[in-house]
């Protein structure tokens, strides 16, 4: 079973749609996260969730919404696609919101904005 | 400020050579981990070890290694008899206390991309 799953792994869209990436974990942790990597690798926070609450939102623009239904989940839900988001998205998570926590990460998805 | 510098951004070897792959960081704080990943070809982030900052104990796992010194702020990796298969980029990355905007959050040096040739 994957810990970290995250759905999909692959998305190409138009500029202009809306489109979601699923995440769920099933390691029991409290703390969810998403991190944008992009084109030179960078990896950097947008946001985190502990049980469900918002505690990190990095200056991301408002068209990024994460939803977290309960502390399994953390969907990520963009609007109005621009080229620059093409990136590869990490859905990740950690025991709970304590620094020093392993962060555990999902396999990326793949996103591609044309 | 809290950063992390991963001065290498590519580095070649031939299979069986050892390499060094190096990590600066800046942190104020006292208390802080430090956390080494691997990205292959394949793309995912694989968890490889974490360390506190009151623990300089070098660590061995394997062919893996790691040399923490906080006199120089550095946490080193270094992997010896390489493989084909260590071939990936590594991340390097600081955890800052839990106070602030930064919970639990990872601050990632811009990796070193690892090519190990047959």
């Amino acid at each position: 079973d994957t810990a970290v799953s995250q759905t999909p792994k692959y998305l190409v869209t138009q500029m202009g749609n809306d489109k979601s990436i699923k995440c769920e974990q099933n390691l029991g942790h409290d703390t969810m996260y998403w991190y944008k990597q992009d084109s030179k690798k960078f990896l950097k926070i947008m946001f985190s969730y502990n049980n469900k609450e918002l505690i990190i939102n990095e200056t991301v623009p408002n068209r990024f919404s994460p939803k977290s239904p309960d502390k399994a989940h953390l969907n990520l839900h963009i609007n109005s696609l621009e080229l620059g988001d093409s990136a590869v998205y990490f859905c990740a998570s950690s025991q709970d919101r304590s620094s020093g926590n392993t962060i555990y990460f999902g396999e990326g998805s793949w996103l591609t904005v044309v | 400020a809290q950063k992390v510098t991963q001065a290498q951004t590519e580095i070649s070897v031939v299979e069986k050579e050892d390499v060094t792959l190096d990590c600066v960081y800046e942190t104020r704080d006292t208390t802080y981990y430090l956390f080494w990943y691997k990205q292959p070809p394949s793309g995912e982030l694989v968890f490889l070890i974490r360390r506190n900052s009151f623990d300089e104990q070098n660590e061995i796992s394997g062919r893996y290694s790691w040399n923490f010194q906080k006199s120089t702020s550095s946490f080193n990796f270094t992997i010896t008899a390489s493989q084909v298969v260590d071939s990936a980029v590594y991340f390097c990355a600081l955890s800052p206390p839990t106070y602030g905007g930064s919970q639990g959050n990872l601050i990632f040096g811009k990796g070193t991309k690892l090519s190990v040739k047959p």
